[in-house]
């Protein structure tokens, strides 16, 4: 069974610097994909960004980047120069595919605080 | 398309009635997932489709709750003899290869 786990409850960054916050997963099958959704205090679950197990490169998108390190099995998502308005909740999700078992698994999440 | 649509965004039942959820997915997407959300949680796993069959179910769906997606296109998610313990978000997913999204979600208040 595939498991994610974000490590962070809460993480504070000033306005204009990056941050990482980290995910960690667990699965034997060798394809998989791994996700990022923000949540923020309005309730919808926005998609950020995916990065497949056999990609070679790091996926990014925008501000956007996910440090993958497979041998480590963690899957970090970087916000470079951070806004007020990326204050919000962020989900680890990943996703088996193979066969017919795409069921899409979500951390517990991490609630990020932008400081002016 | 506009995305995943999901119909009401609000709805507050008395105990012991009966609910049904609807979800319109991304249309060349052919999978679809149910979670359900309570407050300060992530995203619990319901059940999934792929096209019209229903492939995997969480042991959170109980008999109260069924799960149909006619002909692969909208899913209907029903909760019969709701319970307070039901009130949470209720939220729909359709996926593509590389990508997942999200409908704003069912909030449902059990009274």
């Amino acid at each position: 069974a595939q498991k994610i786990t974000q490590t962070q409850p809460g993480m504070f960054v000033q306005e204009k610097e990056a941050v990482t916050l980290d995910c960690t997963y667990d699965t034997s099958d060798p394809s998989y994909g791994l996700f990022w959704y923000k949540q923020p205090s309005s309730g919808e679950m926005i998609f950020l960004i995916y990065q497949g197990s056999y990609d070679q490169q790091n996926a990014t998108e925008g501000r956007y980047s996910l440090n993958f390190q497979k041998a480590r099995k963690s899957a970090n998502l970087v916000i470079s120069a951070s806004q007020l308005g990326d204050s919000a909740m962020y989900f680890c999700a990943m996703r088996v595919e193979r066969g017919s078992n795409y069921k899409l698994t979500f951390g517990k999440g991490t609630l990020l605080t932008v400081n002016p | 398309d506009t995305g995943v649509s999901q119909d009401p965004r609000h709805k507050i039942t008395k105990r012991g009635q009966n609910v049904t959820f609807r979800c319109d997915p991304i249309s060349e997407h052919n999978r679809l997932y149910w979670y359900r959300q309570t407050l300060g949680q992530g995203p619990e796993f319901l059940t999934y489709f792929q096209n019209e069959a229903q492939l995997e179910k969480s042991r959170l769906l109980s008999d109260r709750f069924s799960a149909e997606r006619p002909k692969g296109s909208f899913s209907t998610l029903e909760i019969q003899r709701t319970e307070q313990g039901d009130s949470a978000m209720y939220l729909c997913a359709s996926t593509g290869e590389s990508e997942a999204f999200f409908g704003q979600g069912t909030r449902l208040t059990v009274v």
